[in-house]
């Protein structure tokens, strides 16, 4: 299965700033995407990175708050832009490997909080 | 509209006895994936198992066991013989239509007490 790994693992913010969170996998993948996961809930599928292209986000997020970028197959970032306190949570990138599982996995996340 | 519902929000057990996770799902694509991770206190998410809507199959991985029912659009998960190891949270998910886009549920939180 990809290895994934993610910076940084948490950061404290204030509110109005932006946090850079960096998602790498340790081989080449088509699709990655970016969850969060707010403070006792479930996840939330935020967007689909696709590399040489604009990221594609779901109902209820937009590009100006959630900047993403995919340079290549083994890396993407999201940014949280203008943070305020409603945005502390824990933010996971996870990519879909097609090889014997088939499946979806998931970073460690990266635990944010905004005063 | 695609939805998963774990009406369990918590189940304590004592170790050794046996526990069932409840997962219901919906939606009208006839092709779709069903998913359980694990979420342990640390935070990440592992994942435990992948089945295709053509696969009705019920499947046994050591004391873990799924029972996909698609008569009743459900895929619950048993353990058995529960241990402390497996206190944690459970997130059953759906991947409707194959686009590899996650609908979680809510989890259920486990916690196995010795």
């Amino acid at each position: 299965s990809a290895v994934i790994s993610q910076k940084p693992s948490r950061d404290i913010c204030q509110r109005g700033t932006s946090l850079t969170i960096q998602c790498q996998v340790d081989s080449q993948v088509t699709m990655m995407f970016w969850y969060r996961q707010q403070p006792g809930q479930s996840l939330t599928l935020i967007a689909t990175a696709n590399q040489g292209s604009e990221a594609t986000y779901e109902s209820g997020f937009v590009i100006d708050k959630f900047p993403i970028s995919r340079p290549n197959l083994t890396f993407s970032t999201l940014t949280v832009s203008n943070l305020s306190p409603e945005d502390s949570s824990i933010y996971l990138c996870s990519v879909w490997d097609p090889g014997l599982t088939d499946t979806q996995y998931f970073g460690p996340g990266t635990r944010l909080t905004v005063l | 509209a695609q939805k998963v519902t774990q009406a369990q929000t918590e189940i304590s057990v004592v170790e050794k006895e046996d526990v069932t996770l409840d997962c219901v799902y919906e939606t009208r694509d006839t092709t779709y994936y069903l998913f359980w991770y694990k979420q342990p206190p640390s935070g990440e998410l592992v994942f435990l198992i992948r089945r295709n809507s053509f696969d009705e199959q019920n499947e046994i991985s050591g004391r873990y066991s799924w029972n996909f029912q698609k008569s009743t659009s459900s895929f619950n998960f048993t353990i058995t013989a529960s241990q402390v190891v497996d206190s944690a949270v459970y997130f059953c998910a759906l991947d409707s239509g194959g686009y590899n886009k996650l609908i979680f549920g809510a989890g259920t939180r486990l916690a196995v007490h010795p």
